[in-house]
């Protein structure tokens, strides 16, 4: 079975620094997907960027970026410049590939993100 | 482009009773899932509904149950409701043909029991 695990429950940062937020992942599949969500207190679940496992370039988006390490399960979300508005719980979630399909998401327990002023 | 859209958003119900949540799908897509997020938790996969047909499910017992309608907008059913059914209920939306593997969340539905 997939697991997700990010090992840090809070974090901060000032304004206009940058934050990286670890995930790793287990799993004996070869083909899936790797995404990072933002929750803020609205609830909502938004994406913020989504890897594919055979990618090696990884995955940016504006002032978000990851770090994915295939090898080691690793999959880290880097931002930059942040922002009030990045004030959230960000979630790692992983996704199998198999069978061309939409399949479930299995997330982690999130990492709840506060970027002071 | 309405997004995903969840009714009710607050709910509140008592032991043993029974409750029904809605979600309509973005548009364009077909394949609704449903996902429990208790407080402090990431979300866990309930089941996925593609075809009107339940197509996958996590492991939830069978007082769990859902429904799709031939528009694609769906339901979850819970019956002989316990206190431990108290979470942020999140219906996600993609489109299965397309092979797409993103799925577009609601603002989920709260529901609380008393």
């Amino acid at each position: 079975a997939q697991t997700v695990t990010q090992s840090q429950p809070e974090m901060s940062v000032q304004e206009a620094e940058t934050v990286t937020l670890s995930c790793t992942y287990d799993t004996s599949e070869s083909n899936y997907y790797l995404f990072w969500y933002k929750q803020p207190p609205s609830r909502q679940m938004i994406l913020v960027i989504r890897q594919e496992a055979y990618k090696q370039q990884n995955a940016t988006e504006n002032r978000f970026s990851v770090n994915f390490q295939k090898a080691a399960k690793s999959f880290s979300l880097k931002i930059s410049d942040s922002q009030l508005g990045d004030t959230a719980m960000y979630f790692c979630a992983f996704m199998s590939g198999y069978g061309g399909a939409t399949n479930k998401l299995i997330f982690g327990t999130g990492t709840l993100l506060a970027v002071q002023p | 482009d309405a997004g995903v859209t969840q009714s009710p958003t607050h709910l509140i119900k008592t032991r043993g009773q029974q409750v029904t949540l809605r979600c309509s799908p973005k548009s364009g897509h077909d394949t609704v899932s449903w996902y429990q997020q208790a407080l402090g938790q990431g979300p866990q996969f309930i089941f996925q509904y593609y075809e009107e047909e339940e197509r996958q499910r996590g492991n939830f017992p069978d007082r769990f149950s859902g429904h799709q309608f031939p528009n694609y907008s769906s339901e979850l059913n819970v019956n002989a409701l316990l206190l431990g059914d108290s979470a942020l209920y999140l219906c996600a939306s993609s489109h299965q043909l397309a092979g797409e593997d993103i799925q577009y969340f609601g603002a989920g539905t709260r529901l609380s029991v008393l």
